[in-house]
């Protein structure tokens, strides 16, 4: 299917796990962000990527690490899972040029006990 | 860093106008978007705005003032299905999209 897909859509982990949110899109777009959403905090960037292998991080990339080996896949690893992780996160993709729009993934709400 | 301002919550009435506003302050600009975020869902994308002025779409208009680091949205003939988030994002110059902590518009009949 075309688009933007995440996975897992939920999941729960216990603290001090590792744990990888998978971002996949079809459209080949050379931009994909990651973001997680708080209540109060609106959608907070943890890392963005403008091509394979090129990674830069955002507003929160503390306790977080991505990859890009391939363009469609952007993965994102929790390294050991706090309480204070628990969100929804949203991954995103968006083609070079002015004026084009960041498509989001439905998300993943992940709960960290 | 940024700073990307909007108010939190706004009430209006079914068939009322809606005005809401965004105020950034961003080391680069290429582009401020509005998107809808309805509860428990993906934002999608409203509008675009990179030179000054209004952008009309349909019942939703955006307006951008580069100098005053402004923007507002404007929702018309508002409708039950309007009651959702609506969140202001900047592109800074290398791609970077960051967002506002977003608007909550709870439309009333």
């Amino acid at each position: 299917d075309a688009g933007i897909t995440q996975s897992p859509r939920y999941k729960i982990t216990e603290t001090g796990r590792q744990v990888t949110l998978m971002c996949h899109q079809t459209w080949s777009h050379s931009y994909m962000f990651w973001y997680r959403q708080d209540l109060g905090h609106g959608l907070r960037l943890i890392y963005y990527s403008a091509a394979a292998d090129i990674t830069d991080k955002g507003e929160v990339p503390d306790g977080y690490v991505v990859s890009r080996s391939k363009t469609e896949n952007f993965p994102l690893t929790l390294e050991s899972a706090t309480r204070s992780q628990t969100s929804v996160y949203f991954c995103a993709s968006s083609e070079e040029g002015r004026g084009t729009e960041a498509f989001f993934g439905q998300g993943t709400r992940l709960t960290v006990v | 860093g940024q700073n990307i301002d909007q108010p939190t919550e706004m009430t209006a009435t079914e068939g009322a106008i809606v005005q809401i506003n965004c105020t950034y302050q961003t080391s680069g600009f290429n582009g401020l978007f509005w998107y809808q975020q309805h509860a428990g869902e993906a934002p999608t994308f409203l509008s675009y705005n990179v030179l000054d002025g209004l952008e009309e779409k349909g019942r939703f208009s955006s307006f951008l003032s580069r100098s005053k680091g402004y923007s507002y949205l404007l929702l018309k003939e508002l409708q039950m299905k309007d009651s959702a988030s609506y969140l202001c994002a900047v592109r800074e110059d290398d791609y970077k999209l960051s967002f506002g902590a977003g608007t909550t518009v709870t439309v009333r009949a």
